[in-house]
C-alpha cells in the first residue's frame, strides 16, 4: 500500500513531441506528489509537485495532471526537447513528521531524439 | 542550489574497512536523509534525521549507522565494508513544505 508504480521504465520521444510518464498509488493518504529530474552524476532536482486539491499543474512545458479518483498522476513533457533526456522519478507522501517521507517510483528514462 | 554539499564526491575503499560519508546543509532544515541509487532500484531510503540526536532507520538500513550531533551535519557510517554497498549515496534535506532537494552525490566503490 506504500508503494508507488511508475511506468514506462523507458521512453524513446521525437524532438517536438509529447513525452508521458505515469505513477500510480493506492494509499489515499498521500497528499503530495513531486516529479524529479536526474540527469547522469548529479543528484536528482525536484521539477514540479501537486496536491490533490487541483487536477492540473503547469510549468513551461512541464504539466503534472492528477486524478483523485483512479490513484493515478502523470507528467507530461510537452514539445520534448533532447535536452530534457534524463532519468524522471514520481513520489508520494502524506502528512508531517516520518510520514512527510518520500515513496518513490523506480524511475523512467527519456531520451529525446533530435 | 539548496545548500547541501557531499564529501568525499567519490571513494574507493577496500572490503571491511569502515567508511564515513559527511552531508552538510545551510538550510537549517530538521529532517535530513540518506538515500542509495543502484541501476533498477531507483532511490532506496537508508536513514533518516528528524533533529540532532533523532534518527530512524529506512528501508535499507542493514550495514550503516548515522549521526547527527549538529543540525547543519549528517554522517553516515558503513562500519565494515562490503562489495554490495557499492553505490551512489545521496543526501537530501525536506523543508517545511516536505519539498525535498539533493545533494550532489557520493560514488562509492567496495573492492
Amino acid at each position: 500500500q506504500q508503494q508507488v508504480k511508475q511506468s514506462p521504465q523507458s521512453l524513446i520521444v521525437q524532438k517536438g513531441g509529447i513525452s508521458i510518464i505515469n505513477c500510480a498509488y493506492e494509499n489515499t493518504a498521500f497528499d503530495y506528489f513531486p516529479w524529479y529530474q536526474q540527469f547522469p552524476g548529479k543528484g536528482p532536482a525536484l521539477l514540479i509537485a501537486i496536491r490533490p486539491d487541483v487536477s492540473e499543474k503547469k510549468e513551461g512545458r512541464f504539466t503534472i495532471s492528477f486524478n483523485k479518483s483512479a490513484k493515478q498522476f502523470s507528467l507530461h513533457i510537452m514539445d520534448s526537447q533532447p535536452g530534457d533526456s534524463a532519468t524522471y522519478f514520481c513520489a508520494a507522501s502524506m502528512g508531517g513528521g516520518s510520514q512527510g517521507n518520500l515513496i518513490f517510483g523506480k524511475g523512467t528514462k527519456l531520451s529525446v531524439k533530435p | 542550489d539548496a545548500g547541501i554539499t557531499q564529501s568525499p564526491r567519490h571513494k574507493v575503499t577496500e572490503t571491511g574497512t569502515p567508511v564515513t560519508l559527511r552531508c552538510h546543509q545551510t538550510e537549517n532544515h530538521r529532517y535530513m536523509y540518506w538515500y542509495r541509487q543502484d541501476p533498477g532500484h531507483g532511490l532506496r531510503l537508508i536513514h533518516y534525521s528528524y533533529g540532532v540526536k533523532d534518527t530512524d532507520k529506512g528501508e535499507v538500513s542493514d550495514g550503516y549507522s548515522v549521526s547527527r550531533s549538529k543540525t547543519e551535519d549528517f554522517l553516515l557510517t558503513l562500519e565494515s565494508a562490503t562489495s554490495s554497498q557499492t553505490s551512489v549515496y545521496f543526501c537530501a534535506i525536506r523543508d517545511l513544505l516536505r519539498a525535498q532537494y539533493f545533494g550532489p552525490g557520493t560514488r562509492l566503490t567496495v573492492l
